[in-house]
């Protein structure tokens, strides 16, 4: 299995351009998560989803963020406009029901918004 | 602010001596659970233990959990250069809604 997906692996981007993260969850995974990690506030859940439905999204911070899922092997996660203080690494990750509870990680999406 | 709080924030070791990292939560916990963070890479998960269980091993990993104390532990045995990186503590709610909330996250760096 490739694990978890993610695309760009780094993204840099000027002030008030839209930003698109992308991600591909492990097949069969029934959840998918977006984390934000900042060495202020630590790793942060943004936004989950449940079969492709969100469940929590009360860790977006502003209505600049947004998230969708279309399908099962991928979602997105979008930033319009950026801002600086939106700079950090952007974690997508996918877990089963029916496994162990634990995540399986992607190896991040490295934002810097100039 | 964060469920979980790593303690100490950093740790440096020499390369076959014990690490040992203590998490502290504040609500009721399903299961509570450590990572692994390399620099620059995603979090790997090292090993889960539930709400009623007090003690888990895992190779070189012991972890241990006082749900009376809402506390845990990480002891790595025979530390190695490789195990340097950053471990954090989550927490899965009661409601078991597969929802984690991590720790701050201890930095440990094992001398060679």
């Amino acid at each position: 299995d490739a694990g978890v997906i993610q695309s760009p692996r780094h993204e840099v981007t000027e002030m008030g351009q839209e930003v698109t993260l992308r991600c591909k969850p492990i097949s069969g995974h029934d959840y998918l998560f977006w984390y934000r990690q900042t060495m202020m506030r630590g790793l942060e859940l943004l936004i989950y989803f449940n079969n492709n439905v969100p469940i929590d999204d009360s860790g977006m911070p502003e209505d600049r963020f947004s998230a969708k899922m279309p399908n099962a092997s991928f979602s997105t996660l979008k930033i319009q406009p950026s801002e600086p203080r939106d700079s950090a690494v952007y974690f997508c990750a996918s877990s089963s029901s029916s496994g162990g509870n634990e995540q399986f990680f992607g190896p991040g999406t490295r934002l810097t918004v100039l | 602010s964060q469920q979980g709080e790593e303690d100490p924030q950093a740790l440096s070791i020499q390369e076959g001596e014990n690490a040992t990292m203590n998490c502290s939560y504040k609500t009721s916990i399903n299961n509570l659970q450590w990572y692994r963070q390399n620099s620059g890479r995603g979090l790997v998960h090292l090993i889960l233990i539930r709400s009623n269980e007090r003690e888990k091993h895992s190779g070189r990993l012991r972890v241990t959990l006082d749900t009376s104390k809402k506390s845990s532990s990480l002891l790595i045995t025979a530390s190695r250069a490789a195990d340097t990186a950053s471990y954090f503590c989550a927490t899965e709610g009661d409601f078991g809604n597969e929802k984690l909330t991590f720790g701050t996250g201890t930095r440990l760096t094992i001398i060679p």
